[in-house]
């Protein structure tokens, strides 16, 4: 139950397109999704999160979209960049330790 | 602010061998976290702690021990290495108070 289900493992758009990243999750117990971005080389870092009370959040370019019915959140990247090809992972946190259990990955590429 | 400092960069070690990974933070943290990153496979939770002295076992920690003697040091101690291990291995840390959780830069290490 502890699972974040990830998808596409990789995706290519080009500049101004949108691209969408898709998580599920089984454990109705996590109460904060954060989504992160990594560059080749570099830690993870904090791109934007939402609590479950939410259904919508925005940030910039970056949304995420949130459906707690069907336990599914998504990232949406408007107008996107070559700067913006990285890697992205979805999580997943509970408890009072607020580990983190992290979707497989998408590997975004935005071609100029 | 330097953030979460991790040392080394990138250690080859022969099996059997063993090794500690460094990680220091200067944000006054609480909570310090070890991850580790296969491709294809996202991050994976090895320890975590919510304090000084106090330190608890995450999804992946056999192979693995840690410590918490003071505030700002989490270090993550192999003692024999296998090949298994062969990882990217990232140290996080977070606000009690608040989920956003910073990663170092991570430890490329490769036993053979």
């Amino acid at each position: 139950q502890q699972q974040v289900k990830q998808s596409p493992q990789s995706l290519i758009v080009q500049k101004g397109g949108i691209p969408i990243i898709n998580c599920a999750y089984e454990n109705t117990a996590f109460d904060y999704f954060p989504w992160y971005q990594q560059f080749p080389g570099k830690g993870p870092a904090l791109l934007i999160a939402i609590r479950p009370d939410v259904s919508e959040k925005k940030e910039g370019r970056f949304t995420i979209s949130f459906n707690k019915s069907a336990k599914q959140f998504s990232l949406h990247i408007m107008d996107s960049q070559p700067g913006d090809s990285a890697t992205y992972f979805c999580a997943a946190s509970r408890g009072s330790a607020r580990q983190l259990t992290f979707g497989s990955g998408t590997q975004l590429t935005v071609l100029p | 602010n330097a953030g979460v400092t991790q040392t080394p960069k990138f250690r080859i070690l022969k099996i059997g061998q063993s090794m500690t990974l460094q990680c220091t933070q200067d944000m006054n943290h609480n909570y310090m976290y070890w991850y580790r990153q296969d491709p294809g496979m996202g991050l994976k939770l090895i320890y975590y702690s919510v304090g000084a002295g106090i330190t608890d076992k995450g999804e992946v920690p056999n192979g693995y021990n840690v410590s918490r003697s003071t505030t700002e040091d989490f270090p993550l101690r192999l003692e024999l290495a296998a090949p298994s291990q062969t990882s990217v291995y990232f140290c996080a840390s977070s606000l009690r108070s608040f989920p956003e959780a910073f990663f170092g830069q991570g430890t490329r290490l490769t036993v053979v």
